[in-house]
């Protein structure tokens, strides 16, 4: 059971350039997330998304793209990566019920120069 | 917005010591759960409380949540450095907007020194 995955571990881009960030869940938990961690600001929330084709905006949205085509994936895409979109990015699912648990991946750390 | 204060932000202690976290909000939460984070992991859920006043122990932890669904603790009794990382206490909300989603706290970076 691998739970969820997120691929790759680590990418170094250059500015301008398009990259994406991939988040695979084995478990059909409906709600999936997208955050990313930066020292001093904790975890903010980019995206998250309640089901398949239902996303909807965090905190931190701009300069990102999400789509959800299949319940079990939710890749992350940074159209223009900037350098302030260095961090490293947690994916995240959940069921969605009862204590609203979520379950992280093991994270990606980018780096944009 | 809902918003959640983890006090203190560092602890450095000895082996052997006891220690404290606290979280608090203004906001009342459904839940609120407890993670601990390692280097270069992803958090990773320690415990759920759902009711008020509701205490819940795991070994050394002892996780407590307010009456009033507004505040939670975190105690560790006889600290280990295996217990060594980052604390982060989440609450979930009610409904509308904050449905399914976790409202997070800054952390508490934790050291235990052997």
């Amino acid at each position: 059971d691998a739970g969820i995955t997120q691929s790759p571990r680590y990418k170094i881009t250059e500015t301008g350039r398009q990259v994406t960030l991939m988040c695979h869940q084995t478990w059909s938990h409906s709600y999936m997330f997208w955050y990313r961690q930066d020292l001093g600001h904790g975890l903010r929330l980019i995206y998250y998304s309640a089901a398949a084709d239902i996303t909807d905006k965090g905190e931190v949205p701009d300069g990102y793209v999400v789509s959800r085509s299949k319940t079990e994936n939710f890749p992350l895409t940074l159209e223009s990566a900037t350098r302030s979109q260095t961090s490293v990015y947690f994916c995240a699912s959940s069921l969605g019920t009862s204590g609203f648990e979520q379950y992280f991946g093991p994270g990606t750390r980018l780096t944009v120069t | 917005t809902q918003l959640l204060e983890q006090s203190p932000q560092f602890l450095s202690i000895q082996e052997g010591e006891n220690l404290t976290v606290y979280c608090n909000s203004s906001s009342v939460f459904s839940s609120l759960q407890w993670y601990r984070q390692e280097p270069g992991e992803g958090p990773v859920l320690l415990v759920t409380v759902v009711t008020g006043g509701e205490v819940k122990k795991l070994k050394r932890l002892t996780f407590q949540f307010g009456d009033a669904r507004k505040d939670s603790s975190l105690h560790i009794t006889a600290a280990q450095t295996g217990d060594t990382g980052l604390y982060l206490c989440a609450g979930a909300g009610w409904g509308g907007t904050s449905y399914g989603k976790l409202t997070f706290g800054q952390g508490t970076i934790l050291t235990v020194h052997p």
